[in-house]
């Protein structure tokens, strides 16, 4: 089946570094990628949409400059979190979408990426 | 405004007690209902998507069904193993291709 995978699955960076995570759709191309954020205990929230080829469409609220979104190749979205702060430290999740077809309207996350900034 | 709630925000149940998950939803507009399980720690696992009412779907002791306006996800002779935080999200014209979710439902299930 369909598979997403991110890279790290988890780490820690210093205040005021950057740290960038990867997305990876195995076994299929993905020409949308979304990237969400997940504190505990609360549920996922859309902070924007990664489009291969174009710029990122992000949600209201979410800082295109801190969390920069590159989706270079079909298989591949990066989340760069820019002069990370000890607030952006969170469950970082990433899923990815096709176009209608094959998978029809199946949409799977990868396993996630705790990110804790000291 | 597309919007998802859930209830009960949590459950607990004694194995073999089934029961019910609600999700209740109002869109512009309904391109697919999802449900995904999630464990502490890990991305959302899919479970089922739902286009329209009707439509019910099963996996092992899960059931999926849909309504205009909720949906319900059954747990039949629950086990300890299926003790999880159960999210329901929907896709929207409004949405685009995004998926919204609820808040989850989290559910214990001791023997």
């Amino acid at each position: 089946g369909a598979v997403v995978s991110q890279h790290p699955s988890w780490v820690i960076c210093k205040s005021g570094t950057s740290v960038k995570i990867e997305c990876r759709s195995l076994d299929f191309q993905a020409t949308t990628m979304f990237w969400y954020r997940q504190f505990p205990k609360q549920s996922l929230m859309l902070m924007a949409t990664s489009n291969e080829g174009s710029k990122a469409t992000y949600e209201q609220g979410v800082e295109k400059d801190k969390f920069l979104i590159n989706h270079a190749s079909l298989t591949l979205s990066t989340l760069t979190v820019t002069s990370a702060h000890p607030e952006d430290s969170s469950f970082y999740i990433c899923s990815a979408g096709l176009h209608e077809g094959a998978f029809g309207n199946t949409i799977y996350f990868g396993e996630g990426s705790w990110l804790t900034v000291v | 405004e597309d919007q998802v709630t859930q209830s009960p925000e949590a459950l607990r149940l004694q194995e073999g007690e089934s029961s019910s998950l609600n999700c209740s939803y109002t869109v512009s507009g309904l391109r697919g209902l999802f449900w995904y399980r999630q464990d502490p720690g890990k991305g959302p696992e899919f479970l089922f998507t739902l286009y329209s009412a009707g439509e019910e779907k099963e996996k092992e002791r899960l059931k999926a069904t849909l309504t205009k306006k909720e949906s319900f996800l059954h747990i039949t002779a629950p086990k300890p193993e299926d003790s999880a935080t159960y999210l329901c999200a929907v896709r929207s014209n409004q949405a685009g291709t995004a998926l919204i979710f609820g808040k989850g439902t989290t559910l214990s299930v001791s023997s």
